[in-house]
């Protein structure tokens, strides 16, 4: 059974430049949620969908979006980048719900995006 | 503040001996408490998962517990091995708006 697959797994912007990331969960997965891990900071949740709508989101910008098609899959977009968005972008997928509940999420590698 | 703490925030062990991460939270309310390990360059893995009414949890080497009362967890690791090396992050579904609230983890070196 496929893991959590994340592309890409490097990239290089530079500041005022941006980015998408793609997230392919778990097949029957139906919830995708994003992370943003930088080593001041730890893991901070980003925003979570589920049957393309999304259902939470963490205190981040507007320049955070994201969206998941129909097939599950998600991507998130960052504008605008900044140097403090160097970071490693997780997404996780589960099974049910949602982070609600005790579902277990499943991670990705991830995507280690460093901005000049 | 919805806050989780962990400490020590690194350890060295040798292989083969036990230990015990802490995990302090003030997030209120939440429904589940959930332990990460993460190796370097990976993304974490699901140990252990807790609701809010559970007082112990276990995965083969690891066992979780839950104390409500003082709002605090531990991850006890019997019998480490040079693979338990990583991080443990503990984080709990919690807050007004029930979302994922993470600790800074501990990172563990286990020596043989």
């Amino acid at each position: 059974k496929a893991g959590v697959t994340q592309t890409p797994r490097y990239l290089i912007k530079t500041r005022g430049q941006q980015v998408t990331l793609s997230c392919s969960p778990i097949s029957g997965h139906r919830s995708v949620s994003w992370y943003q891990q930088t080593p001041g900071q730890g893991l901070q949740f980003l925003f979570e969908y589920f049957s393309e709508t999304q259902r939470n989101k963490g205190n981040f910008p507007g320049r955070f979006s994201g969206r998941q098609f129909s097939n599950s899959r998600s991507e998130m977009n960052v504008s605008t980048l900044e140097l403090g968005d160097s970071a490693l972008y997780l997404c996780a997928s589960s099974h049910g719900t949602g982070i609600y509940g005790a579902n277990v999420l499943t991670f990705g590698a991830g995507s280690r995006l460093t901005v000049l | 503040k919805n806050q989780v703490e962990q400490s020590p925030q690194s350890l060295i062990i040798l292989e083969g001996k036990n230990c015990t991460l802490q995990c302090n939270y003030t997030v209120s309310p939440f429904s589940n408490l959930r332990w990460y390990k993460q190796d370097t360059g990976r993304g974490p893995v699901s140990l252990t998962i807790m609701t809010f009414s559970e007082n112990t949890k276990s995965n083969g080497r690891y066992t979780a517990t839950l104390d409500a009362d003082t709002k605090q967890s531990s991850l006890h690791i019997t019998a480490s091995q040079l693979s338990d090396s990583a991080s443990y992050i503990c984080a709990m579904d919690g807050g007004s708006q029930g979302n994922l609230i993470f600790g800074k983890g501990t990172k563990l070196s286990v020596k043989p």
